[in-house]
């Protein structure tokens, strides 16, 4: 597609189970960036990705979150054992870096955690 | 890390009239990008400004890069419902480095 895809678009999970979020991004974007937000605030960075180098994990909350961009291309969000505070709307953005800085954001997934 | 401070946080206003809004960082950056979200939608790019002192309008909305590098303003000139949104600024020090969004400004219209 043209645009950034995330999938599933709702999730709805029991607390302690472990849940995969999907991102693909724009093809031939070489960055893709998680965010966290939950309702009405603001963007909560989590991970960032960049070509070969080694991600940005500086901003993921606790260690039963965890990325990984397989090809340089698809990325997954896991968390683990997830709790009531994970729910919220997680959004993926990619950009074509460098040269070319715009990131563009996908629809994002809703997780309730219940 | 760099910081990006975005205000007002919130706005109620009254259809047809002009909204403002900035961003400042304790350091600089060379590119900035203005991002709206409406409700249940990721954020789309409004203005990207690349040049310090630049200027940019896109419609009702106009942008300046500040000649100082640490600031951004976004205004939207006689406001409509559709306006109602979260309107994010986000900065970048280098093509390669990460985004710094700013915290958003919750904008509210009343027809």
């Amino acid at each position: 597609g043209a645009g950034v895809s995330q999938s599933p678009s709702n999730k709805v999970t029991e607390k302690g189970k472990d849940v995969e979020l999907r991102c693909d991004p724009i093809s031939g974007h070489t960055a893709l960036y998680w965010y966290r937000q939950s309702l009405g605030q603001g963007l909560e960075f989590l991970i960032y990705f960049q070509g070969n180098s080694a991600p940005d994990k500086s901003g993921l909350p606790s260690d039963r979150f965890s990325a990984e961009r397989t090809g340089g291309s698809v990325s997954t969000l896991t968390i683990q054992r997830t709790q009531q505070e994970d729910s919220a709307v997680y959004l993926c953005a990619s950009s074509l870096a460098p040269g070319n800085t715009e990131a563009f954001f996908g629809q994002g997934t809703r997780l309730t955690v219940v | 890390g760099q910081q990006l401070n975005q205000s007002p946080q919130s706005m109620f206003i009254q259809e047809g009239e002009d909204v403002s809004m900035n961003c400042t960082s304790s350091s600089i950056f060379n590119t900035w990008l203005w991002y709206k979200q409406d409700p249940g939608e990721g954020p789309v790019l409004l203005i990207a400004l690349y040049k310090a002192g630049e200027l940019t309008s896109n419609g009702r909305l106009t942008a300046q890069f500040g000649i100082t590098r640490k600031d951004s303003f976004l205004n939207i000139s006689a406001s409509i419902p559709s306006d109602v949104g979260i309107y994010f600024c986000a900065g970048l020090l280098w093509a390669g480095n990460m985004l710094t969004f700013g915290g958003g400004t919750r904008l509210m219209v009343k027809p």
